[in-house]
């Protein structure tokens, strides 16, 4: 499964609520992102983290938080501020930061109730 | 920050027939040169990657060619089969970046 997993798979949010996304990965991997597709939008960034207990916005970084207290770990936070929210979500990791390549989870698809 | 264009947005081939998939950038820094492919309901893939100091890399029946000059780099797929069928993305980045990715290219290979 590549050693990054997403979950839930589905996920789904009611108005005003913060929901979390999960990512773990198991391949020791120090940089890990998290992009967001929307159809004919590509993969946007949202927040990366090179490494642990450091993180930087992406380009759409607004209504969205994220932690990385451990290597393995970096959690997506949807929060009630993100007005559309609707969208595919995918974290990837890489082994080091600069001109590496990516290797992603299967991603989560979140949807608005 | 980097502006990535891809072209086509869409493109059918011919099973057999070759294609070619073009992506500006704007950065002239940019040093590293990634195609993602991802299939649907699949994750991204990487396919194939060059670095600026190469002008040409090929794998098989993909290759990537690099314009460092005009700042383009293109996908090239020959003998194109049904499997080829995919989303693919470039991501020039400049070091020190997270990879910035393309709006991507529909392939659709018909038998």
């Amino acid at each position: 499964d590549g050693g990054i997993t997403q979950s839930p798979k589905y996920l789904f949010r009611k108005e005003g609520q913060n929901v979390t996304l999960s990512c773990e990965q198991n391949l020791n991997h120090d940089a890990m992102y998290w992009y967001r597709q929307d159809p004919g939008q590509g993969l946007r960034l949202i927040y990366y983290s090179q490494i642990v207990n450091d993180f930087q916005k992406g380009d759409i970084a607004e209504g969205y938080s994220v932690s990385r207290e451990k290597k393995e770990s970096f959690p997506l936070t949807v929060t009630s501020a993100q007005k559309n929210p609707t969208a595919f979500y995918l974290c990837a990791s890489s082994t080091g930061f600069q001109d590496e390549k990516l290797f992603f989870g299967s991603g989560t698809q979140l949807s608005v109730l | 920050g980097e502006n990535v264009e891809q072209h086509p947005s869409t493109l059918s081939v011919q099973e057999g027939d070759s294609a070619v998939i073009k992506c500006t950038y704007s950065d002239s820094a940019s040093n590293y040169f990634p195609w993602y492919k991802q299939e649907l309901g699949k994750r991204p893939q990487l396919i194939i990657d060059i670095r600026s100091n190469v002008g040409e890399k090929k794998d098989q029946r993909i290759a990537v060619t690099l314009n460092k000059t005009a700042k383009h780099f293109s996908l090239h797929i020959t003998e194109t089969q049904p499997e080829d069928s995919a989303v693919y993305f470039c991501a020039p980045n400049q070091a020190g970046t997270a990879l910035i990715f393309g709006k991507g290219t529909t392939l659709s290979v018909s038998s």
